[in-house]
């Protein structure tokens, strides 16, 4: 169990195009999924948290208006990258927490379950 | 805000050795998660072992196992009979207790285990 898929795997674009990557938690119901960017050879850095049904906090210098997060449904969360330039070549990863049980909180999340992860080079 | 430090950028150990990864932290909190995780070259990024900062006991899973020093704020992992499928890059992340926390991730070591 525990599953979260990412789609596309890699896509390549022109300069100036706009690109969707998908986050789908395939059984389990994520109320807050976290995307993340890793440059080669470096660690995750943390881009915005999203939260089903409400706007995604952005983490100092990441733009809003560039990376687009709408988080529409407990199962999926997408990253639209606008107008995306050479720069934004990388590797995004998301991860979902799985739904808070407040009756038995030791079966709540404690942990998250990321996606394999989508290159995107931007041409 | 909290800072997670691991000072070994790469390390190597020959097959069926013991290797440790060191792991420091700063937090003021007093109740967090720590977590060590695996990323091979597919770079899906895998669980390895988890530890609730309020259990004293030291998480173990198979061959790995930690060693948490809540005092000097210190998580290292230790590999047992180390196998050529360890080969990846592991970091080491602390999240806050509460509900909906992100990560705070380490700059990872890179493992290389040679045979």
């Amino acid at each position: 169990g525990a599953v979260v898929s990412q789609h596309p795997s890699r896509v390549i674009c022109k300069s100036g195009t706009s690109v969707k990557i998908e986050c789908r938690s395939l059984d389990f119901q994520a109320t807050t999924m976290f995307w993340y960017r890793q440059f080669p050879k470096q660690s995750l850095m943390l881009m915005a948290t999203s939260n089903e049904g409400s706007k995604a906090t952005y983490e100092q210098g990441v733009e809003k208006d560039k990376f687009l997060i709408n988080h529409a449904s407990l199962t999926l969360s997408t990253l639209t990258v606008t107008s995306a330039h050479p720069e934004d070549s990388s590797f995004y990863i998301c991860s979902a927490a799985r739904d808070f049980n407040f009756l038995r909180p030791a079966f709540s999340t404690d942990t998250q379950y990321f996606g394999p992860g989508t290159r995107l080079t931007v041409l | 805000a909290q800072t997670v430090t691991q000072s070994q950028p790469e390390m190597s150990v020959q097959e069926a050795e013991t290797v440790t990864l060191s792991c420091t932290y700063d937090t003021s909190e007093n109740n967090y998660y720590l977590f060590w995780y695996k990323q091979p070259p597919s770079r899906q990024m895998i669980l390895v072992i988890r530890q609730e900062a309020y259990k004293q006991q030291n998480a173990t899973e198979n061959r790995f196992s930690v060693n948490f020093q809540k005092a000097a704020k210190s998580f290292s992992l230790k590999i047992s009979d180390s196998q050529l499928g360890d080969t990846a890059m592991y970091f080491c992340a602390f999240m806050k207790l509460n509900y909906g926390q992100n990560f705070v991730f380490g700059p990872g070591t890179r493992l290389s285990v040679l045979p």
